[in-house]
């Protein structure tokens, strides 16, 4: 049975650092692709990075170079280092398997991060 | 970031049938396949299209999706009150080598 669950999100000041982190059981993190998507409060769907299963990795234009997401290959988990936070990444966070065809098939119950001004 | 754009809203009776949009542009439906989510209250999205119009396991064949050039089409037939939700199409950018998600769609049964 496949697994995502995520964690990591809280409350952060503006400026600030987090890390959220992707636990995944059922299948393993560097034969597959794995996403992070966010959604703001109230809004639709935002695809933020991903991480590619030969370890390529891409960014969003709204949060390259603030952004990094990364993977444990030994624990089977993704991370994504959340640097110079604005209160526009306020969003849930949601962890989400793919391959090569981009087809989302399993997704978390997603983490809630919160930047207060 | 560019997105795909659906209309805010659409909704009918029960046992009705409702249509959803999406429409891009060359670089990403008419460059690639398209998948179409659905996101009840409170919860993740689960997939319910891929590849423009094949549908997961257990996935009722009341929802169907097709794509024409640019476009793309979510129809939902039969409409019951446990199809209450959003719904997003999404697909790759090749000229922006990001993926790119749907404005959304609010389903409302009356």
């Amino acid at each position: 049975e496949v697994q995502v669950v995520e964690s990591g999100g809280g409350l952060i000041q503006r400026g600030g650092s987090l890390r959220l982190s992707c636990a995944v059981s059922g299948f393993s993190v560097s034969a597959n692709f794995v996403s992070w998507v966010r959604q703001a409060p109230g809004k639709g769907l935002e695809w933020v990075s991903v991480i590619y299963n030969n370890g390529r990795t891409y960014y969003a234009e709204s949060v390259k170079g603030r952004f990094t997401i990364s993977r444990d290959t030994s624990q089977n988990t993704v991370s994504l280092q959340m640097n110079s936070l604005r209160a526009e990444d306020t969003a849930v966070y949601f962890c989400a398997r793919s391959g090569w065809d981009w087809i989302f098939d399993y997704w978390g119950q997603g983490t809630l991060v919160t930047v207060s001004s | 970031q560019s997105v795909l754009t659906q209309p805010p809203s659409v909704s009918a009776a029960p046992g009705e049938k409702v249509t959803i949009s999406c429409s891009g542009s060359n670089s990403d439906i008419g460059d690639d396949y398209v998948s179409w989510y659905q996101q009840l209250p409170g919860t993740a999205p689960k997939l319910l299209i891929y590849d423009n119009y094949k549908r997961p396991s257990g996935i009722p064949d009341r929802f169907s999706g097709s794509k024409s050039g640019t476009s793309a089409t979510l129809d939902i037939t039969g409409l019951q009150t446990g199809d209450e939700a959003d719904y997003y199409c999404g697909a790759w950018d090749s000229s922006l080598t990001t993926y790119v998600f749907g404005t959304g769609t609010k389903v409302t049964v009356l």
